[in-house]
């Protein structure tokens, strides 16, 4: 398996525009996650998903922020409008049988700047 | 709210000698608690883990050391490697399937 696989890898937009980011987690993994990584609060979870049903988004920031997960295979990250307060990376990561106990599979992450 | 603290951001030591990175946890409910490494321009991979049944729990070179009176963990890192230079999360886990990290602490060890 290639692992967790995030795009883009690196983006740069403007405030005020959307950006989707894009997650394509292990194959056989029922659980997602969506962190974010800041020099001021590690990582964050923002959100997670299991069985692509979102169980808690109590770590989405705002309203500006929403995430989907349409299939096993895929989910997104999407941040309408964007503000240079949002530039952090973006880490997705995936398990079997869910966090408690269980190892997360990071991809590599979206490095974003809002401008 | 920070749930998983780790008070130090840096940690620099002399290879071959002993790393110890801290972390205190608030969440009476975690417990399962795992330690992560992050290179740059990598995600985090798994390093480590202990449940709150162990105190203890050693893999070659890690051990990881778990205090629940205290609400602390620690991982040692014995002996220190150049090649072990990285960012070293914390994180713990309860049943509600979430896992919570620290802000991390980049250690570094010199030559």
């Amino acid at each position: 398996d290639a692992g967790v696989i995030q795009s883009p890898r690196h983006e740069v937009t403007e405030m005020g525009q959307e950006v989707t980011l894009r997650c394509k987690p292990i194959s056989g993994h029922d659980y997602l996650f969506w962190y974010r990584q800041t020099m001021m609060r590690g990582l964050e979870l923002l959100i997670y998903f299991n069985n692509n049903v979102p169980i808690d988004d109590s770590g989405m920031p705002e309203d500006r922020f929403s995430a989907k997960m349409p299939n096993a295979s895929f989910s997104t990250l999407k941040i309408q409008p964007s503000e240079p307060r949002d530039s952090a990376v973006y880490f997705c990561a995936s398990s079997f049988v869910g966090g408690f106990g269980e190892k997360l599979f990071f991809g590599s992450g979206t490095q974003l700047s809002v401008l | 709210d920070q749930q998983v603290k780790q008070n130090s951001p840096s940690l620099s030591v002399q290879e071959g000698r002993i790393s110890i990175l801290n972390c205190d946890y608030t969440n009476s409910m975690f417990d399962y608690f795992l330690w992560y490494k992050k290179y740059p321009a990598e995600g985090p991979t798994f390093l480590i883990s202990i449940s709150s049944i162990k105190d203890k729990n050693e893999d070659g070179r890690f051990t990881v050391f778990l205090n629940k009176s205290a609400k602390h963990l620690s991982l040692h890192i014995v002996p220190s490697q150049p090649g072990d230079s990285a960012v070293y999360f914390c994180a713990a886990s309860a049943l509600n399937n979430d896992m919570r990290f620290g802000a991390g602490t980049r250690l570094t060890v010199k030559p």
